[in-house]
């Protein structure tokens, strides 16, 4: 299984809702990515979980929450979002965080706030 | 810092003519080196790295690129296109972050169009 799963596919939510983007992976990796891509740019790093733990916050508004609970399993919890959060958020794994590593991408959660 | 660089921002091609996506990097040490292809609306995925060895590196659906340190370069290439190759290409270079991960920069982006 070398998939990384991510749901909903597609979510829509209000400035001030609370909603919560999921990822899944297992293959054993033991390094989780969030990225965020606006249209017709390259990916943008907003966190990078290393065996559990957060080691990089890319200096990412704290009304994006991540939480990563097992080795499998990384969310990202939204609330009072903005109109320009509105983008395509991608996870990704891989087996660590180290140098010969490749990260394995899911296919995205599209993101519109109204 | 590193840094890399896609020149073209869109590129058309005939299927079944020859491509060339060309990436430069700036990086002081041995370059890691990626490839990435995302589909419309998809997640990125991975075509082929380079991490050392053999400066000709095969990737998957039929790409290879070649790795120069005389030019910083990484072009991808492909010798025949298809339909289905239409995406957008990112070049991405490794490095260490001040969190101990080792993450890709990517470049800006290549839109491939490919006219039937």
């Amino acid at each position: 299984d070398t998939e990384v799963t991510q749901t909903p596919k597609h979510l829509v939510m209000g400035m001030t809702n609370k909603k919560s983007l999921k990822c899944e992976q297992h293959m054993g990796h033991r390094a989780m990515y969030w990225y965020k891509q606006k249209a017709k740019k390259p990916p943008e790093l907003m966190f990078v979980y290393s065996y559990e733990k957060l080691s990089i916050n890319e200096s990412v508004p704290s009304r994006f929450s991540p939480e990563c609970p097992n080795s499998s399993l990384l969310n990202l919890h939204l609330h009072a979002l903005q109109p320009e959060d509105s983008a395509l958020y991608l996870c990704a794994s891989s087996q660590d965080a180290g140098e010969h590593y490749e990260q394995y991408f899911g296919p995205g959660t599209r993101l519109t706030v109204t | 810092a590193q840094s890399v660089t896609q020149p073209d921002i869109h590129i058309t091609v005939s299927e079944g003519a020859s491509l060339e996506l060309r990436c430069n990097y700036s990086y002081g040490a041995t370059p890691y080196l990626f490839w990435y292809v995302q589909s419309p609306g998809q997640g990125l995925q991975l075509l082929l790295k380079y991490f050392s060895g053999d400066t000709l590196v095969q990737g998957i659906k039929g790409f290879e690129a070649e790795f120069k340190r005389s030019q910083s370069s990484f072009n991808l290439r492909k010798p025949s296109v298809h339909w289905s190759d239409a995406a957008e290409y990112f070049c991405a270079v490794g490095d260490w972050e001040a969190g101990g991960s080792y993450i890709p920069t990517f470049g800006r982006g290549t839109s491939l169009i490919v006219h039937p």
